[in-house]
């Protein structure tokens, strides 16, 4: 199945601070979405982003099909952005079926006040 | 906005005890899904069910596990016996598949609910 590499896998910042998190993928990119677990452990939708580049505020998401990678921007951090950040995408697109989602290992975010 | 609810939030059980996890869908959504995250690592696939069958299912769901849609609204997972190891958080999603020129599966997560096997 496909595999999916997230890094770094822990991060740590100073409120202010710009950070790029990132996800390979072993194969082509399907439905890719982002996600936020706050530290209430609950699954926040950010991008659903299987191409081109996307903004929402002071996040942002740019995936590269043709090479297999996504990235996503946080600007200007806050203790708010803190969790975990998940990237997920689909094996492959066939029609009438539900399409599981494969989860990376996450990247921990810590914004220091 | 539209929401994916789960209950209960927090679920303790004693070892070989039977579960059942609530969760009602978005009302609009055809396809739905368990997930799972044991404490610290990813979330991983449980399940899939589309058109009142399940569409797929990992290795994960052995036959302790079952889903059911009840009624119009709500989907459930039940472990018939729990295992220490099934102390987890439970994720429901679902989504509308959009088919067409450009196939679109954005899923929707539950705030999931946490069992504990004691």
């Amino acid at each position: 199945g496909i595999q999916v590499e997230q890094s770094p896998p822990d991060l740590i910042l100073q409120e202010g601070a710009n950070s790029t998190l990132r996800c390979n993928f072993s194969d082509s990119v399907n439905n890719l979405q982002w996600f936020h677990q706050n530290p209430w452990g609950q699954l926040i939708n950010l991008f659903y982003i299987p191409s081109g580049t996307k903004q929402n505020g002071r996040l942002s998401a740019t995936t590269v099909a043709t090479e297999r990678y996504s990235l996503l921007y946080i600007s200007s951090s806050q203790t708010t952005d803190s969790g975990v950040y998940f990237c997920a995408d689909e094996e492959g697109i066939s029609s009438g079926s539900a399409r599981q989602l494969t989860f990376g290992s996450g990247t921990q975010l810590t914004v220091l006040p | 906005e539209p929401e994916v609810t789960q209950t209960p939030s927090h679920q303790v059980t004693q070892m070989g005890q039977e579960v059942i996890l609530r969760c009602v869908p978005i009302s609009n959504h055809l396809y739905f899904y368990w997930y799972r995250q044991i404490l610290g690592q990813k979330v991983e696939f449980l399940v899939s069910f589309y058109n009142n069958e399940i569409s797929e299912k990992s290795e994960i769901f052995d036959d302790q596990f079952s889903v059911e849609r009840p009624d119009g609204s709500n989907f459930t997972l039940k472990i018939r016996s729990t295992k220490l190891e099934d102390s987890a958080m439970y994720f429901c999603a679902s989504s509308e598949q959009w088919e067409g020129e450009w196939a679109k599966n954005i899923q929707y997560f539950g705030a999931g609910t946490r069992l504990s096997v004691l």
